[in-house]
């Protein structure tokens, strides 16, 4: 069955430091993955794609096929990363499976 | 603002009861998708509807139906509603079919008492 793991319910980072959300999946097939934020109060929005390959806010995310992983990665944590992310994944057509989610909190 | 609304914001009601909640997507969006958010299940995905049709379905009790009007808005329908249905329910669009990129609602926080 599709599932996806995210390790960490908390992360908690000091500013300026190196952060990473782990993320894992389980899917038989391609899988096209996501990470979505939510900020305080504000609505679920989505942070990047993998097929895009971009970077967002810093974040970049990579899939590795071999581990089945989709580790979001920043370089310099700021205050204003402080939020909920969540990793989803895309079964094509059947559902869409979103983690347990894991709070990151950057630290002054 | 991602445009999505959801009515009402809040709703408190007893055990056994009936509720609809209500979205309204972006304009321009076909697809619509509801998803159940719990302290312990975390966000689960319920349903999906596109341009009037059901497209794709997840962990929705019997006890919940939704359907998608020709204007395009959704409504949830919870009913024998239980303790354990407490919870926030997001409803989100999309333009087309593929949940590719979601546009969330704020969610409406159901309390069953």
């Amino acid at each position: 069955a599709q599932r996806v793991t995210q390790p960490e319910k908390l992360l908690s980072v000091f500013k300026g430091a190196p952060v990473e959300l782990k993320c894992n999946y389980s899917y038989s097939g391609s899988p096209e993955l996501f990470w979505y934020v939510q900020y305080s109060r504000q609505r679920l929005q989505l942070l990047l794609r993998h097929i895009s390959r971009e970077s967002i806010k810093g974040f970049t995310a990579d899939l590795n096929k071999g581990e089945t992983s989709f580790h979001l990665k920043k370089p310099f944590a700021q205050e204003e990363d402080s939020a909920m992310y969540y990793c989803a994944l895309n079964n094509y057509g059947q559902n869409f499976v979103f983690g347990p989610g894991t709070r990151l909190s950057v630290l002054p | 603002d991602s445009g999505v609304t959801q009515t009402p914001k809040h709703l408190i009601t007893a055990t056994g009861q009936r509720v609809t909640l209500r979205c309204s997507p972006r304009s321009g969006d076909l697809s619509v998708y509801w998803y159940q958010q719990s302290l312990d299940q975390g966000l689960q995905f319920l349903i999906q509807y596109y341009n009037g049709e059901e497209r794709a379905k997840g962990n929705i009790l019997e006890r919940f139906s939704a359907q998608q009007f020709p204007d395009l808005h959704s409504e949830l329908n919870l009913s024998s509603l239980e303790l354990g249905d407490s919870a926030l329910y997001f409803c989100a669009s999309s333009v087309g079919q593929d949940p590719y990129e979601q546009y969330f609602g704020p969610g409406t926080r159901l309390t069953v008492t």
